[in-house]
């Protein structure tokens, strides 16, 4: 079945570094791939996202490529701050209409100052 | 509210007990998914409702669990004779059926079953 696989945390960097989450995946046929993150004390949201191949998701900073060839979704920051401190998943949405999306273990990333 | 919001956010109960989650999902959202996440995983998908009905139910562990979303709102995911192993934080998510991927969570219920 579909799968996501993640890179194992946590992550600790100081403020200002460059961060790498790598991801890859497992599915049939060519799914949508998302980034979620959760601050402490809320609820999962959606940091970005990309619906087909070379596709670039970005937001607050972060970025994420859909590479098909590699089956990868790494998500990348030029400059870390603390306030980005939190569990970031990736994920793959499966086909079939019902948008169910299948998780990675999530990898926590503590920034200091 | 402006958010999913989930009640209670915390359940302590004994084994073989029966417990009750509920979701309020954002207003006019008309997909409900329910997930559940264990300590150091990733949310598992569980059941998701399009309307009343769920659409797929394929996540449910057992006939231990069920959800129900009798008017297209407010769901409910039923626990009978709980086990140690359904200790977990059950979430709930919600979307517009448009929006491909874009769930909205809520802050989740924790369950401890002693």
């Amino acid at each position: 079945g579909d799968s996501v696989t993640q890179m194992e945390g946590p992550v600790t960097l100081s403020e200002e570094a460059f961060l790498t989450i790598n991801c890859t995946y497992t599915a049939t046929g060519y799914p949508s791939l998302f980034w979620y993150v959760q601050y402490p004390g809320e609820g999962l949201q959606l940091l970005l996202k990309a619906t087909k191949a070379d596709d670039k998701g970005s937001n607050k900073g972060f970025e994420a490529t859909y590479r098909k060839e590699t089956t990868s979704f790494h998500l990348e920051k030029g400059s870390v701050q603390v306030s980005d401190s939190a569990v970031y998943f990736c994920a793959l949405e499966t086909q079939g209409g019902s948008e169910k999306l299948v998780f990675g273990k999530g990898t926590k990333l503590t920034v200091n100052p | 509210g402006a958010g999913v919001s989930q009640t209670p956010s915390n359940k302590v109960t004994e084994k073989g007990k029966y417990v009750e989650l509920r979701c309020d999902p954002i207003s006019g959202h008309t997909a409900l998914y329910w997930y559940r996440q264990s300590l150091g995983q990733g949310p598992e998908f569980l059941i998701y409702f399009q309307g009343t009905g769920a659409a797929d139910d394929s996540g449910l562990p057992n006939d231990r669990f069920f959800a129900v979303r009798p008017e297209g709102s407010v769901s409910t995911l039923k626990i009978q004779r709980t086990e140690r192993g359904d200790s977990a934080v059950y979430l709930c998510a919600s979307s517009l059926t448009s929006s491909t991927g874009e769930l909205f969570f809520g802050e989740g219920s924790r369950l401890t079953v002693l």
